[in-house]
């Protein structure tokens, strides 16, 4: 069975500082894999994904993922990081349909 | 265009009732996906449908939920003697086409916060 380890649950940055979010997965296939940020309220929004070909992929808002195959890992990250950015990211995994997701960091941004 | 909405976005009820949860999701997705959201958790699966029927339903903690997607695009989520360990926030996701690999990005909707007294 796929999963999703986000060993983190909390992390604070500084403003301007940067980034880095830890993603596990476990998939017996070649993964695919998102990261999601949820704001208080608000519905779960994809900041980006790896489907194959290049393992660094940008996404939205300055996000950048690297997708390491021998390290299962797909960790985010951000080189300056704004106060807006505080919010829970989730990362998932699938399979051919179903995401499955961990359970979630939330990063706090300190002045 | 208007994106995946759901109604209520809050629900409160009490132990033994009966709720139904709705999801419209972007015009023309074909695939529609149920998440269950308990506090400090990520969202868990519950079931996904491809056009009108369940094709994946494995998520479905008991018999006490169910879901119907009886035209291939709204999708209610019904809720049966509702236990206090149901409250969490029910996400509904829709996707334009299922199964392929490129293109199985989902959309989510804001959820709905259901909380059983």
């Amino acid at each position: 069975a796929q999963s999703v380890t986000q060993p983190d649950i909390h992390i604070t940055v500084s403003e301007g500082a940067s980034l880095e979010l830890r993603c596990n997965y476990s998939y017996g296939a070649t993964p695919y894999l998102f990261w999601y940020v949820q704001s208080p309220g608000q519905g779960l929004q994809l900041l980006l994904k790896y489907f194959s070909g290049d393992t660094l992929v940008q996404g939205i808002k300055g996000f950048e993922a690297e997708f390491k195959r021998s390290q299962s890992s797909f960790n985010l990250r951000k080189p300056s990081v704004h106060w807006s950015d505080a919010a829970e990211y989730f990362c998932a995994v699938s399979g051919y349909s179903t995401l499955t997701f961990g359970k979630g960091t939330m990063l706090l941004v300190s002045p | 265009g208007a994106g995946v909405s759901q109604t209520p976005s809050n629900k409160v009820t009490e132990k033994g009732k009966y709720v139904e949860l709705r999801c419209d999701p972007i015009s023309g997705h074909t695939a529609l996906y149920w998440y269950r959201q308990s506090l400090g958790q990520g969202p868990e699966f519950l079931i996904y449908f491809q056009g009108t029927g369940a094709a994946d339903d494995s998520g479905l903690p008991n018999d006490r939920f169910f879901a119907v997607r009886p035209e291939g695009s709204v999708s209610t989520l019904k809720i049966q003697r509702t236990e206090r360990g149901d409250s969490a926030v029910y996400l509904c996701a829709s996707s334009p086409k299922p199964g392929l690999a490129d293109v199985n990005e989902q959309f989510f909707g804001p959820g709905t916060r259901l909380t059983v007294l």
